[in-house]
């Protein structure tokens, strides 16, 4: 475990339900990201979270619905999903978005298949 | 260059062998540039933060270069074993009038050391 975790590790959905992703750090990070990873492509960022306030979406359809009630948690919420939004989702922190002594701490990734 | 490339995609290097692959990125309202090695089944782990013109890494075996200006980055490793084998992902991190955004990532270098 790298300190970011995240859950479930694998979820199958329909284009018609609501799932919702989590992660969680307790490493005492102010920033939190979600990042979005298709085959042959490189991590896409979707989200930036600074002391829980949004401060980046980069261009994410509104299906994809973030929150951060905290700066320790962070939550995906998805809604009727397309299967070209299958992919693997990873979560990470840092002490702050432009600390320029630490690199990111990710989690492990939900892998996320939409029927 | 618009976007974070690396090169090569993919390389096959026998064990005791050394090596090291190219970043590319926008050298543009630079901030940092960052290295990751990315094992199969795991997540990302940060190796370097960079962020000076002309810096020079090393974390035992694997070391890397920073030239901000023409916007490339070396990863070298020495004596490359076994364990080596992984994605090698840069990512830079753009700095915008409101702060740093979130890292931009490579497609990565997928690494196979061959014993």
């Amino acid at each position: 475990e790298t300190g970011v975790t995240q859950t479930p590790r694998h979820l199958v959905m329909g284009m018609t339900n609501k799932k919702s992703l989590k992660c969680e750090q307790h490493l005492g990070h102010n920033a939190m990201y979600w990042y979005k990873q298709s085959a042959k492509k490189p991590l896409e960022l979707m989200f930036v979270y600074n002391f829980k306030e949004q401060t980046e979406n980069n261009s994410v359809p509104s299906r994809f619905s973030p929150e951060c009630p905290n700066s320790s948690h962070l939550f995906l919420h998805l809604h009727t999903l397309q299967p070209e939004d299958s992919a693997l989702y990873l979560c990470a922190s840092s002490p702050i978005p432009g600390d320029s002594n630490y690199g990111y701490t990710f989690g492990s990734g939900t892998r996320l298949t939409v029927v | 260059i618009l976007n974070v490339e690396q090169s090569p995609q993919s390389l096959h290097v026998q064990e005791g062998d050394s090596t090291n692959f190219t970043c590319s990125f926008p050298s543009s309202n630079f901030y940092a540039l960052h290295w990751y090695r990315w094992e199969t089944a795991k997540s990302p782990e940060a190796l370097f933060v960079m962020t000076l013109n002309g810096d020079e890494k090393k974390k035992g075996r694997i070391s890397a270069t920073l030239n901000t200006k023409e916007g490339y980055s070396y990863l070298y490793i020495k004596g490359s074993q076994p364990e080596d084998s992984a994605t090698y992902l840069c990512a830079r991190l753009m700095y915008s009038g409101g702060g740093a955004d979130g890292l931009t990532f490579g497609k990565g270098t997928h690494l196979i050391i061959q014993p």
